[in-house]
């Protein structure tokens, strides 16, 4: 089992859709939590980022951590045929310890 | 540097030749990661640099990877004797200290044929 799960998708929906995209985790010394949003061709964006539990709004993208059930999600509201591209969840115990990325999420949102 | 620059941002090599990729950090940022990339996959974590110090290389899949930043700047990956399993896109991510945001490039894309 991977530490972090994600399921791939691909997640299609129509413009205006609310998106709730996800991901569980094994390890439970995560205390900073991330999503990134990757188009085509391009490095990863970061989009939001969180520690330890709660909620963070920015915008259309809010951020969920619940570390008691270890489980992070990112709602998008109003979703846009330009939020189109692949959700990166990733996630990091302290200080520069590396990343630990899902497999991420492809979403299309379709006019 | 507005950003994380990488470059060549396409790299195809036979099987066996060397390889060397290149990454620009933002100015000043003092931490430098990176990452491979397989197709449909997230970033895996290859080394980590503070500065000019390797501080983990641990995530380097084999001895033919080589990370190094002498001045603590420019970093450059290199891949020996590359196989096709090499294949995949290499990311490099600098931020500007402990706990601080992660910033990546748009990667080299690394074709071995």
């Amino acid at each position: 089992q991977k530490e972090v799960e994600q399921d791939p998708g691909p997640l299609s929906v129509p413009e205006g859709a609310i998106v709730s995209l996800n991901c569980t985790y094994s390890n439970s010394a995560f205390q900073y939590f991330m999503w990134y949003r990757q188009y085509s061709r391009k490095g990863p964006e970061l989009l939001m980022y969180t520690y330890s539990s709660g909620n963070k709004e920015d915008g259309r993208f809010t951020a969920q951590v619940d570390k008691s059930s270890k489980y992070i999600s990112l709602f998008i509201r109003d979703s846009q045929p330009s939020d189109s591209a692949t959700y990166l969840c990733a996630m990091r115990t302290s200080g520069n310890t590396p990343l630990v990325f899902g497999k991420g999420t492809r979403l299309s949102v379709i006019a | 540097g507005a950003g994380v620059s990488q470059s060549p941002r396409y790299k195809v090599a036979k099987r066996g030749q060397d390889v060397a990729l290149r990454c620009d950090p933002i100015s000043g940022h003092v931490s430098l990661f990176w990452y491979q990339q397989a197709l449909g996959q997230g970033p895996e974590f290859l080394t980590y640099f503070q500065n000019e110090a390797q501080l983990d290389k641990s995530g380097l899949p084999s001895d033919r990877f080589f990370a190094e930043r002498p001045e603590g700047s420019v970093s450059t990956l290199k891949i020996q004797r590359t196989q096709q399993e090499d294949s995949a896109v290499y990311l490099c991510a600098s931020s500007g200290g402990t706990n601080e945001k992660l910033f990546f490039g748009s990667g080299t894309q690394l074709s071995v044929l």
